[in-house]
């Protein structure tokens, strides 16, 4: 079984701070996606990683793939209370494969 | 543009009574769809996908079922609602790209009582 752990599940900051949040498995992803999700509504995709080592901006998102295509982080600078929500992570089982694996999430608050 | 719809938004039903999810996608043809549960905010877990009409497949044994009628509507069912079931349903789809990146609908919270 492919799992993905997520680290820290919970996270709560004030307004300005800078964070990381991280995406670890003991399998090989294909690809790995992020998504963001508000309380009550479904996931909305941030960012798919597909290669070893890239890294992606968005704004002030910063995302990582692992080298080995293992593990990936999200970095976000000066958080922002609309950046408060669950980031979850997930891996494409295999190219082309149907299937993705969800981590559990990281549960974010950023407090003004 | 795609959107996806699901409804109802929020369901109380009582235990062993029937259930009837929908969910519906514009915007483009031949999706793969899939539904997922989510329990208490946290990660997904994926319960049927389908690659197109008639086709479904379960990755996890329990008394839900799919149905897959037309090309871009999927629907969730069960004969006999137990208490475990309750939580939030979610509907997606997906293109035929090599990734896989999913477009999730708004869900439907359901609480059997």
């Amino acid at each position: 079984t492919q799992l993905l752990e997520q680290s820290p599940q919970f996270l709560s900051i004030q307004e300005g701070e800078n964070l990381t949040v991280y995406c670890n498995s003991s399998s090989v992803f294909s690809s790995l996606q992020w998504y963001r999700q508000e309380p009550g509504e479904g996931p909305v995709l941030l960012v798919t990683v597909v290669t070893g080592g890239e890294v992606k901006k968005l704004k002030r998102l910063t995302f990582q793939f692992g080298d080995a295509r293992k593990d990936s982080s999200l970095h976000i600078t000066a958080a922002q209370p609309g950046d408060t929500g669950l980031y979850l992570c997930a891996g494409e089982r295999g190219a082309g494969s149907y299937q993705l694996t969800f981590g559990k999430g990281t549960k974010l608050s950023v407090i003004p | 543009s795609q959107t996806i719809h699901q409804w109802p938004a929020t369901l109380v039903q009582p235990v062993g009574s029937p259930l009837s999810l929908e969910c519906t996608v514009e915007g483009t043809s031949n999706p793969n769809l899939y539904w997922y549960r989510q329990a208490a905010g946290r990660g997904l877990q994926l319960l049927f996908y389908s690659v197109g009409i008639g086709q479904i497949s379960s990755e996890v044994p329990q008394n839900l079922s799919a149905s897959r009628p037309q090309d871009r509507q999927f629907i969730l069912s069960s004969k006999k609602l137990l208490l475990s079931d309750s939580g939030f349903y979610l509907c997606a789809w997906s293109g035929h790209d090599r990734y896989n990146e999913q477009f999730f609908g708004p869900g439907t919270r359901l609480t059997v009582l």
